[in-house]
């Protein structure tokens, strides 16, 4: 059974910072890893969807990566900025899509 | 092209009543999951559906819960005699090809379920 683990579960940085969200999984043979931005209250966002035969994805000031043999994928943000401040979700597609727990990040201006 | 719509917003239903809560998929999507979200905690897969089809509902309590996805018309959950731990977020996604497949989905906005 695909076990979906992500560190930290809360992260707090200052404006302008580079960080990493870090996702782990136990099963390597997987489709596809999504990261999702999910805000209070509301719904999830796509951000970046990683198919199992690449390593990495990017889009703006995101960088995602997968080595699918260790079971790891990271969510690198660039310069970051308090509207990043969010759950951020990682979900790993095989025989069904399954989430990890989630990063709460919070940007101080 | 709306994304995945899902109504209510918000549903609050008393102890022992039905909740239905609705999802239509973005168009061109003919497969449909939902997930439950518990309060600080991740995405539960509960049901996959395909038209017409349960393909699998392995995540779906066995009790009280049902789901499908009619030819025309959104995808339906249904909670039967609520209870106070059915409260959460339900939220429904929406690809274009099979799971497995390596496609993306596509999230609704969910319905909040309160069970007072």
């Amino acid at each position: 059974k695909q076990e979906v683990t992500q560190i930290p579960a809360a992260l707090s940085v200052p404006e302008g910072e580079n960080l990493v969200l870090n996702c782990s999984f136990t099963d390597s043979a997987i489709y596809n890893l999504q990261w999702f931005r999910q805000d209070p209250g509301k719904g999830l966002t796509s951000l970046l969807l990683i198919q199992s035969s690449q390593r990495e994805q990017t889009s703006g000031r995101l960088n995602a990566s997968l080595d699918k043999s260790s079971g790891r994928s990271t969510l690198y943000i660039a310069a970051s900025q308090p509207g990043d401040s969010a759950t951020y979700l990682c979900a790993v597609s095989s025989n069904d899509m399954r989430f990890g727990a989630g990063t709460r990040l919070t940007v101080k201006p | 092209n709306a994304g995945v719509m899902q109504n209510p917003r918000h549903l609050v239903r008393r102890r022992g009543q039905e909740a239905r809560l609705r999802c239509s998929p973005m168009k061109g999507h003919s497969h449909v999951y939902w997930y439950r979200q518990l309060p600080e905690e991740g995405l539960k897969f509960m049901v996959y559906l395909q038209k017409e089809n349960i393909i699998d509902e392995s995540g779906m309590p066995k009790e009280r819960f049902s789901a499908e996805f009619p030819k025309e018309g959104p995808s339906i959950l249904r909670i039967q005699q609520v209870v106070r731990g059915d409260s959460a977020a339900y939220f429904c996604a929406s690809s274009q090809g099979a799971r497995g497949l390596g496609t993306e989905a596509f999230f609704g906005q969910g319905t909040r379920l309160t069970v007072v």
